[in-house]
């Protein structure tokens, strides 16, 4: 069946500008993941979706940042007032349950900010 | 605080040789030890996973070992081919936190 699903692949804007990233699930995945891919940082957790509830907001990494979930599949995280700093890879995974011991994830989508 | 270490940075191995990659953890209460394979531009994909009641598992040319006592655990590639060249990151997971953890990655040359 087809993988997680990230939109847009690439992603290019101008420092002070809100960006829209977008994270499609595996179907039937009800837990939902977002991860930062930076060359300082390495992976980090962002936030954390069961359903279209986010019991785990603790990676957000400013008030900035902001996600929400629709119908229990798609996602999108929010970046309000983007700084140079948040050029990075966002990745977007999904599990079956709420355990989230296997997480598949999407391609990602890279953000440059200028 | 970092809490999944892992080593090397980098790894050159010949074609058909064995690729090591360590991790070791400090919370005890992760339960669920994924490696992950990551090829440039493209995610991350689960490749090979461990709980903590088992010693070692292997799925192909990979086998995860692992030392509860230690707090760490290993990645070896057999038979190491050129293919298999990319990063490769160990993570950690506990039921509580949902969130995986991940090491820093290992980036892995295979030589033809």
């Amino acid at each position: 069946g087809a993988g997680v699903s990230q939109s847009p692949s690439n992603k290019v804007t101008e420092k002070g500008k809100d960006v829209e990233l977008r994270c499609d699930p595996i179907s039937g995945h009800t837990a939902l993941y977002w991860y930062r891919q930076s060359l300082g940082q390495g992976l980090e957790f962002l936030i954390y979706f069961q359903g279209n509830s986010a019991p785990d907001k603790s990676g957000l990494p400013s008030d900035r940042f902001s996600a929400e979930r629709t119908g229990g599949s798609v996602s999108t995280l929010t970046i309000q007032r983007t700084q140079q700093e948040d050029s990075a890879v966002y990745l977007c995974a999904s599990s079956f349950t709420s355990g989230g011991y296997e997480q598949f994830f999407g391609p990602g989508t890279r953000l440059t900010v200028l | 605080q970092q809490q999944v270490k892992q080593s090397p940075q980098s790894l050159i191995v010949q074609k058909g040789g064995i690729s090591i990659i360590n991790c070791a953890y400090e919370n005890t209460a992760f339960d669920y030890f994924p490696w992950y394979q990551q090829f440039p531009g493209k995610g991350p994909a689960l490749l090979i996973a461990i709980r903590p009641d088992v010693s070692e598992k292997k799925e192909g040319r990979f086998t995860i070992s692992f030392n509860k006592s230690a707090k760490q655990f290993s990645l070896h590639i057999m038979d190491s081919q050129p293919g298999d060249s990319a990063t490769y990151f160990c993570a950690a997971i506990s039921g509580s936190a949902r969130q995986l953890t991940f090491g820093s990655g290992t980036q892995l040359t295979v030589l033809p």
